[in-house]
C-alpha cells in the first residue's frame, strides 16, 4: 500500500483564486512529521511547510497553510491567492518515526501538476 | 551563500560503465541522502548518511554505492549493475539525523544511459 498518496495528477487554477492540494498518509507511528515540497520545471525541490503529528494547531508558512486531520490522516495543502510563479509539481512527503526502525529519509507521494492560469 | 551543489547538471554514460555524481554541502549539515526521480513519479530514498563515514541502503540501494569520507560531500556511484539508471538524482541534506527538520535539496543530476 501507498504510504502517501496524492490523487489529483493535475490541476487548472484562475489566478488570485485559493487551491488545495491533496494528501493522505498511512502510518501506524505515533509520532511522524509531513512535509510539502514545490518543484518547479528547473528540477529542484523547494521546501513550503512541516506539521508535526503533535502539532496540535495546523501549519501555516505566509501563503501556504495545511490542513491537517489527523484521524482522516490527511494533510491538504492550501495555497491562498495563487500567483503565476506558483505554477510547478508539488509533492508531499512524510517523516516516520523509528518505531520501525525504518530509514531515515522522506516517502514522496507522486505530486501535483499545478497550473495557474492568468 | 550556503546550500548544495551538484555535478554534472547533465551526464550521458554509456550501458556498461559506472559513473559517479558529485553532491556537496556546506550547511554543516551532519545527515546526507540521494534520491532517484523518475518521469512522473515521486523521490525514492536510494541511499542516506547521519554521520561520517557511515551510511545506510535506502529503499532502491541495489546498483549503486556511496561513500562519506568528509560531513561537506557524499557521491553517488552508479554502477553497471543498476538496470534502468537514467532518472532524475537529487541529493538532499537536513542539519541532524532522525528529526524532523526539514531536508534541502540540491538541483539535482539528470542522468541518461545511451
Amino acid at each position: 500500500a501507498q504510504k502517501i498518496t496524492q490523487t489529483q495528477p493535475g490541476m487548472f487554477v484562475q489566478e488570485k483564486e485559493a487551491v488545495t492540494l491533496d494528501c493522505t498518509y498511512d502510518t501506524s507511528d505515533q509520532s511522524y512529521g509531513l512535509f510539502w515540497y514545490k518543484q518547479p520545471s528547473s528540477g529542484e525541490m523547494i521546501f513550503l511547510i512541516y506539521q508535526g503529528s503533535y502539532d496540535e494547531q495546523n501549519a501555516t508558512e505566509g501563503r501556504y497553510s495545511l490542513n491537517f486531520q489527523k484521524a482522516r490522516k490527511s494533510a491538504n495543502l492550501v495555497i491562498s491567492a495563487s500567483q503565476l510563479g506558483d505554477s510547478a509539481m508539488y509533492f508531499c512527503a512524510m517523516r516516520e518515526g523509528d518505531s520501525g526502525g525504518g530509514a531515515d529519509g522522506l516517502t514522496f507521494g507522486k505530486g501535483t501538476h499545478l497550473i495557474i492560469q492568468p | 551563500d550556503g546550500g548544495i551543489t551538484q555535478s554534472p547538471k547533465y551526464l550521458f554514460r554509456k550501458e556498461g560503465q559506472n559513473v559517479t555524481l558529485s553532491c556537496e554541502q556546506n550547511l554543516n549539515h551532519d545527515a546526507m541522502y540521494w534520491y532517484r526521480q523518475d518521469p512522473g513519479q515521486g523521490l525514492r530514498l536510494i541511499y542516506y548518511s547521519q554521520i561520517v563515514n557511515d551510511f545506510q541502503k535506502g529503499d532502491i540501494a541495489e546498483g549503486y554505492s556511496v561513500s562519506r569520507e568528509k560531513k561537506e560531500s557524499f557521491p553517488l556511484t552508479v554502477t553497471s549493475a543498476q538496470k534502468n539508471p537514467t532518472a532524475f538524482y537529487l541529493c538532499a541534506s537536513s542539519i541532524a539525523p532522525g528529526t524532523y527538520n526539514e531536508q534541502f535539496f540540491g538541483p539535482g543530476t539528470r542522468l541518461t544511459v545511451l
